[in-house]
């Protein structure tokens, strides 16, 4: 069965870095989104991505995020400087179509920590 | 906004005990509803989704009836088994003000649920 997939897995890195987290979706999915899990709390909705363009983003997606199909097949979540309260788990996820009704499919998770 | 709670966990229960996760919802429109399960080490994996009012959706002796009276999205299980624990989220996919949807999802905070021998 096809599955979202994301890299890495576990990621630590110190305030003010750059990291880039990396997922391929779905192979025939058009829609993609980020959401991310601050340990304790809801999972949040960051932003969705379709056409190469971003759809829809949510608050927390300020100038520090950034999203990316860099060759059809990645899906990529940078943060420019990275801070203390980004440490979360980041998931992607991937639909075919955005009916009400559709399914959406989330990857593992990579589970930044942030330093 | 669009907004889900669910019932504070964690849940702890016995092999073959009643499960109930309590799941209300404030939403534009008819929104679509779904629990996601997350087991350890795992990402979300659909459970079960309803898309209209009194729809029941079911997987795996797990059930959730659309109430939309009571905006009311509530998982149960008869009979819970040591593999069923896991984290339990609820969710709904709503129409914005403005008539669109571009797919986001709506979580609940997560139900943590333990089934112990």
């Amino acid at each position: 069965e096809p599955e979202v997939t994301q890299t890495p897995s576990h990621q630590v890195t110190q305030m003010g870095q750059e990291v880039i987290l990396r997922c391929v979706p779905i192979s025939n999915h058009l829609y993609f989104y980020w959401y991310r899990q601050i340990l304790g709390q809801k999972v949040e909705f960051l932003v969705s991505f379709y056409n190469n363009e971003i759809s829809e983003k949510s608050e927390i997606f300020d100038d520090q995020f950034s999203v990316e199909r860099p060759d059809g097949s990645n899906f990529t979540l940078k943060i420019r400087s990275t801070k203390l309260e980004d440490s979360a788990m980041y998931f992607c996820a991937s639909g075919q179509g955005t009916y009400l009704q559709e399914t959406q499919y989330f990857g593992p998770g990579t589970r930044l920590l942030v330093l | 906004g669009n907004s889900v709670t669910q019932m504070e966990g964690p849940v702890t229960l016995s092999e073959e005990a009643f499960l109930t996760i309590n799941c209300t919802y404030t939403a534009t429109g008819y929104p679509s509803l779904f629990w996601y399960v997350q087991y350890p080490g795992e990402g979300l994996q659909l459970l079960l989704k309803a898309t209209k009012a009194d729809d029941k959706g079911s997987n795996k002796g797990f059930e959730a009836t659309y109430r939309k009276e009571t905006t009311s999205f509530h998982l149960e299980k008869g009979s819970v088994q040591v593999s069923d624990s896991a984290v339990y989220f609820c969710a709904l996919r709503a129409r914005n003000a403005g008539g669109t949807s571009y797919g986001k999802l709506t979580f609940g905070q997560g139900t943590i649920l333990t089934v112990h021998p």
